[in-house]
């Protein structure tokens, strides 16, 4: 089955304690995404990627990092969380959006930052 | 700055009505109008989506209408059930390269009543 697959689902954690968010997709996608979704504002980009070794900063990059060292995967790193990244974040891929523009969402990660 | 403004921020409908939701855009090189439907608790899918160079767009019950002068385009969803019953987001994009950014309105959460 085609998918875009982030670990953890959930995750409580506490301030300045580093973790990572996984994102792994099955479908030979060259492009990849990281957004944060809240209230009122939507989804807001925070990397991107383009292919293995190329990342973009998107809209709201401070504070996370990213790398994609292999096609499928592209985690998202916070070194030191704060309460303000509190938030919802999904991972997306598509083929280079030149073609059908469709971007393929994962189910989602809810981050709480104590 | 806000480049895809999104209105109301949640609608409520009968069962059988028409749901209608606005977007706004400023940025005239956007060449790419995508509707993302969110269920609850999954990702953003791709419901809709429309080129600069039409001005409507049917699917099923779901249109987008287009109009360039204006900057604005909209999705009328006819006939809704509460299987619709979900956020929408509206979203433009650019071409940069070999591939699309896509920016995202803030989201209408839409409820049908039964």
């Amino acid at each position: 089955e085609a998918q875009v697959t982030q670990n953890p689902r959930y995750l409580i954690t506490v301030t300045g304690k580093k973790l990572t968010v996984t994102c792994s997709q099955n479908m030979n996608h060259e492009y990849m995404s990281w957004y944060r979704q809240d209230p009122g504002l939507g989804l807001r980009q925070i990397y991107y990627s383009m292919n293995v070794e190329v990342t973009d900063k998107g809209d709201v990059p401070e504070g996370y990092k990213v790398s994609r060292k292999e096609k499928r995967n592209f985690p998202l790193i916070l070194e030191s969380p704060s309460p303000n990244q509190t938030s919802l974040y999904f991972c997306a891929s598509t083929h280079l959006m030149g073609l059908t523009g469709e971007l393929f969402f994962g189910e989602g990660s809810r981050l709480t930052v104590l | 700055q806000q480049q895809v403004k999104q209105s109301p921020q949640s609608l409520i409908v009968q069962k059988g009505g028409i749901s209608i939701i606005n977007c706004a855009y400023e940025n005239t090189a956007f060449d790419y109008f995508p509707w993302y439907q969110q269920f609850p608790g999954k990702g953003p899918a791709l419901l809709i989506a429309i080129r600069p160079d039409v001005s409507e767009k049917k699917e099923g019950r779901f249109t987008i209408s287009f109009n360039k002068s204006a900057k604005q385009f909209s999705l009328h969803i006819m006939d809704s059930q509460p299987g619709d019953s979900a956020t929408y987001f509206c979203a433009a994009a650019i071409s940069s390269g070999s591939a699309r950014q896509l920016t995202f309105g803030s989201g209408t959460q839409l409820t049908v009543l039964p």
